[in-house]
């Protein structure tokens, strides 16, 4: 079955650590994206990708990085720079197209230690 | 600030009711589209409507999009203790191409 995968599904950050944030693909979208997601809140855009080796910010790119070197696969690093790192984070993706509808993992969860 | 608002924060319904749920937006739309998210889980996407519809239907669902007052409701007819969840509608801007911007969702809690 295709879909997006997100690993691991539970993560704990040290003081200073970074942590990268899998995200795999199988469903030959071009677009990825990931998310933030604070309790009770809605999804803000940290960074999106449209094509391989292109990616841009989003609304809150501050404090992590991003990389897209594979079209199936779009990790995340939360850096040290990032001072408030606990939330969900969901990685979602779709086909080309501005009327294509987002298919989303089942997120991270990131906590600090 | 958020494209998509949603009203109310939060619902509770018996089984068998009709649930509704709306969401306001700031600025011009292609399309607005509604996801489900059930508990620690990703979203799921339930319904899209474009900018030139006025309603749209699947299965249980019934979406109506005003652009004139920039708006959007969701209804989930004869609910099930299932649709329990938090459901977001998202929106991209005619300036912002496929990028979303969603709402604080709507937790809908249905009682058997």
């Amino acid at each position: 079955d295709g879909g997006i995968t997100q690993s691991p599904k539970y993560l704990f950050r040290k003081e200073g650590q970074n942590v990268t944030l899998s995200c795999e693909q199988n469903l030959n979208h071009d677009a990825m994206y990931w998310y933030r997601q604070d309790p009770g809140q809605g999804l803000r855009l940290i960074y999106y990708s449209q094509i391989v080796n292109d990616f841009q910010k989003g609304d809150i790119a501050e404090g992590y990085s991003v990389s897209r070197e594979k079209k199936e696969s779009f990790p995340l690093t939360v850096t040290s720079a990032q001072k408030n790192p606990t939330a969900f984070y969901l990685c979602a993706s779709h086909r080309t197209g501005w009327d294509q509808p987002q298919h989303f993992g089942d997120g991270t969860r990131l906590s600090i230690l | 600030s958020q494209q998509g608002e949603e009203d109310p924060q939060a619902l509770s319904i018996q089984e068998g009711e009709n649930a509704t749920m709306n969401c306001s937006y700031k600025t011009s739309i292609n399309n607005l589209q509604w996801y489900r998210q059930n508990s620690g889980r990703g979203l799921v996407h339930l319904i899209l409507i474009r900018s030139n519809e006025r309603e749209k239907h699947s299965g249980r669902l019934r979406v109506t999009l005003d652009t004139s007052k920039k708006s959007s409701s969701l209804l989930i007819t004869a609910s099930r203790a299932a649709d329990t969840a938090s459901y977001f509608c998202a929106t991209d801007g005619k300036t912002s191409g496929s990028r979303l911007t969603f709402g604080e969702g709507t937790q809908l809690t249905v009682n058997p």
